[in-house]
């Protein structure tokens, strides 16, 4: 029954290569962020979707490309993967009217 | 750009103590301050603040936040070993999304 749902946990991958991260969340909540966590712990916003549209999309390499399938779903997919991509990736959710996030557990990506 | 620093950055007790943690911050058109847990995963959420003065508390955590001084501690008395984790303070700034920005946090380290 968890929350917020990330998959994989762990990618481990070579350079140029292409991945996705799934981010799935089940307490019904219309807004899902991707948060990258640098090995500084530092956390940061990198999108954000409400009801399936970008309302966040902060200044990312257009190699990163958010996908919302439904309210319920937000990807994200890394085409050429490099070395400087290598982090903990972290999805959220939250309600409109609320500025409480949650957070799921991580992927962490290394690139090789 | 908003911003949001901690203080300190790191913090070693013994168990038992009281500890007192700094965020303040920057932003434009605030809305909330959150405080949040980052244990080995997720960061779990623990209070959201939005006005001045008014202490929120749960069990031996609580928080204050200053709209005046533009700043908000977290207080963890009677420290216990499940207390180490690092904590993440965050702010909402009100341009229509819920985008967090996060301060580095403090990691926390209670010695038995």
């Amino acid at each position: 029954d968890t929350a917020v749902s990330q998959t994989p946990k762990y990618l481990v991958t070579q350079m140029g290569n292409d991945k996705s991260i799934k981010c799935e969340q089940n307490l019904g909540h219309d807004t899902m962020y991707w948060y990258k966590q640098d090995s500084k712990k530092f956390l940061k916003i990198m999108f954000s979707y409400n009801n399936k549209e970008l309302i966040i999309n902060e200044t990312v390499p257009n190699r990163f490309s958010p996908k919302s399938p439904d309210k319920a779903h937000l990807n994200l997919h890394i085409n050429s993967l490099e070395l400087g991509d290598s982090a903990v990736y972290f999805c959220a959710s939250s309600r409109t009217s609320s500025n409480i996030q949650y957070f799921g557990a991580g992927t962490r990506l290394s690139v090789l | 750009e908003d911003k949001v620093v901690q203080s300190p950055l790191s913090l070693v007790v013994h168990e038992g103590d009281t500890v007192t943690l700094n965020c303040s911050y920057e932003v434009t058109n605030f809305r909330s301050l959150l405080w949040y847990k980052q244990e080995k995963k997720a960061p779990t959420f623990l209070f959201m603040l939005t006005s001045s003065g008014i202490e929120k508390k749960s069990g031996r955590l609580s928080s204050i936040l200053d709209k005046k001084e533009l700043f908000s501690i977290l207080n963890i008395t009677a420290t216990q070993t499940g207390d180490s984790a690092v904590y993440l303070c965050a702010v909402v700034s009100n341009f229509g999304n819920e985008k967090l920005t996060f301060g580095t946090g403090t990691r926390l380290t209670i010695i038995p």
